[in-house]
């Protein structure tokens, strides 16, 4: 069955505090990898796609890469108005559907 | 150019009504899908329809039913209203939907459904 893992589910950090958040994914036939965020009642916001092991995608302080069974987002010098709930989400063939993680919910303190 | 809209934001519903909500899509984009946010859950797939077709339907019960429009817009509808509905209903369009490029999924605000 088509699944995808997000850790650590929460995550508290300084500002400035570089880190890391892993999205691992078991799917069949992968088109795409998706990068989300949101803030507290609002819709996700689009943020990456990655279709590719090796491929790589940057954007402001924020830079999403892909292996064959992960991806990670790193946030280089996190600011306060990072904070957010961090949402991956696979696109496989065929299925028409978006598979989301349960997210990893950042808090970045002044 | 303008996003997804949902109307309406928010609704508060008894229990045993029906609810319709309502999704407009990028302009341009023919797949719309529809998801359930709750706290416990996550986001959980409902449904997505393309071109007025539905394309694939995930594991909600038959109360929960939606349709596309010739213009691409969307409406979900859910019948007999029990508590365990209360939650953020997301729609998302997308310009393809399917493999290859242009699979991005943009979202709309949602709409809060609290049902009492």
């Amino acid at each position: 069955e088509d699944q995808v893992t997000q850790s650590p589910e929460a995550l508290r950090l300084q500002e400035g505090e570089s880190s890391s958040l892993n999205c691992s994914y078991t799917v069949s036939g992968l088109r795409g990898l998706f990068w989300y965020r949101q803030d507290p009642g609002k819709g996700p916001e689009f943020l990456f796609t990655l279709y590719s092991a090796g491929e790589e995608k940057e954007k402001e302080r924020l830079k999403a890469t892909l292996t064959k069974k992960e991806s990670f987002l790193h946030i280089t010098a996190p600011k306060p108005e990072d904070s957010a709930t961090y949402l991956c989400a696979v696109y496989t063939s065929g299925t028409y559907k978006y598979i989301f993680g349960t997210g990893t919910r950042l808090k970045v303190l002044a | 150019k303008a996003g997804v809209t949902q109307t309406p934001r928010y609704l508060i519903k008894t229990r045993g009504q029906q609810v319709t909500l309502s999704c407009s899509p990028i302009s341009g984009h023919r797949s719309v899908s529809w998801y359930q946010q709750t706290p416990g859950q996550g986001l959980q797939f409902l449904f997505e329809y393309f071109s007025e077709t539905q394309r694939n339907k995930g594991n909600f019960p038959g109360r929960f039913s939606g349709r596309q429009f010739s213009n691409s817009r969307s409406e979900m509808n859910v019948s007999t209203l029990e508590l365990g509905d209360s939650a953020l209903y997301l729609c998302a369009s997308s310009l393809e939907g399917w493999a290859g490029e242009n699979t991005e999924a943009f979202f709309g605000q949602g709409t809060r459904l609290t049902v009492v």
